[in-house]
Parts: structure tokens; sequence; C-alpha cells
């Protein structure tokens, strides 16, 4: 069964720290893989997205990293700033089903003054 | 601008009723998708579409029924058979192979009264 598994489950910051969110999956056969930010009440935005050659991919202060041998991913967040709180939500498209999704939980991130 | 348009934003339902999500977009898009979210847990596939006139179940597709009719539409239908409508429903849509260009709606939540 296709699985995103996604840590912390939550995570309270400072303003100007630096944060890094986990994800581990199971899907098969992989197509690509996904970070979306989720505003409450809103629907998902893109941040990345990065097939299976791809290791590292930037959108500003936001930075994935993708290791398909051990099947995991991480999203970096620099110097945050209060409108990062939001959740994020790791994705990964299976090469089947349409290329239909397979979400993580997400993990909701507060960022304070 | 392209995009996917959800209406309507907040919908009300008496038990036992039909309801019917309205999902268009303009991207041009073959492939089409429902998906349900629940607090606390990922988005669940219900069903999805990849060319007009077809359409298939997904993760959770009882009490629920779609058709695509037209490329740009993809309505879902939320009948008296399922037994927790309440959550916030999701389309997206995106470019067939490989799922690029996948985006998503702004949602429409569903309360059941």
């Amino acid at each position: 069964k296709n699985q995103v598994e996604q840590s912390p489950q939550s995570l309270i910051i400072l303003e100007g720290k630096n944060c890094t969110l986990q994800c581990n999956y199971t899907v098969s056969p992989f197509s690509n893989l996904r970070w979306y930010k989720q505003d409450t009440g809103r629907g998902p935005v893109s941040l990345t997205i990065m097939t299976f050659s791809e290791n590292t991919k930037s959108n500003g202060r936001y930075t994935a990293t993708l290791d398909a041998d051990t099947k995991q991913s991480s999203l970096h967040i620099t110097a945050s700033q209060l409108s990062d709180s939001a959740s994020y939500i790791c994705v990964v498209s299976a090469a089947n089903s349409g290329y239909a999704l397979n979400f993580g939980k997400g993990t909701s991130l507060l960022v304070t003054p | 601008d392209g995009g996917i348009t959800q209406s309507p934003k907040y919908l009300f339902r008496k038990e036992g009723q039909n309801v019917t999500l309205s999902c268009e977009q303009n991207l041009n898009h073959d492939a089409m998708y429902w998906y349900r979210q629940d607090p606390g847990q990922g988005l669940r596939l219900i069903y999805y579409s990849q060319i007009v006139n077809d359409f298939q179940k997904g993760d959770i597709a009882e009490g629920y029924s779609v058709s695509r009719e037209k490329k740009e539409s993809f309505p879902l239908t939320v009948t008296s058979a399922q037994k927790n409508p309440t959550a916030f429903y999701l389309c997206a849509s995106s470019i067939l192979v490989g799922g690029y260009g996948y985006t998503f709606g702004s949602g429409t939540r569903l309360t059941v009264v």
C-alpha cells in the first residue's frame, strides 16, 4: 500500500529561525515528489516538485531534498517568517492511477514573533 | 488567468439530501481529481478522470458520484449514502502525462446539519 509519512506532526519556531521537515514514502512506482503549503481553509499551493533524478530543488527560502534510494525527502525553511505558518504537505505521485497523488498528513508549522 | 474554480465555498446540507459540488478549469488539463480532507488526515482521493466520459474510483468513492461530460467540468455529487459527508473538498487538475501542472481549487467546505 502506498504510504507517505511526515514528521514532526507539528512544530513551533521563532521568527527568523530555520527548520527542517521530514517525509518518508513507500509509493511505487515512483513518479515525482512534491511539497505543498496549505493555509487553513485554502487549497494547497505547490512549493517544489522533484523527479527521480533530482536531489535538491529550491524555491526562495524553501529547499527540498530527495533521496530516492532511501525514499526520504526533507523541506528546509530558512529565515522563517510569520507568513510561513501553515501546514506543509509531502505528496508523492505514482506512475499509475492517472498520476493521482498520495498525501502525507502534513506538518503544522507555527512561526511566532 | 487560468485556474480552477470551485463553488460554492461553503455549503450546508440537511441529512438525507444529495448535493453537487462544482469544479471548473480553464487550463486545458486532461485529468481532474476530487479529494476529501478531514482534520488530522491527509487528502484522500475520491474519484479521478483522465479523459472526457471516463472516470475511476479512488480510495473512498462510496457515497459519491461524478460525471465528466466536458473537459472543463468535473462535478461531484455527495449522495445521502455518504455516512460522514462533513469535510473540506478539493478539486484538482493536471496535465495527463506525469501529473505535471497539478493545480488545486480553493475548496468547498460541506457541513451536514
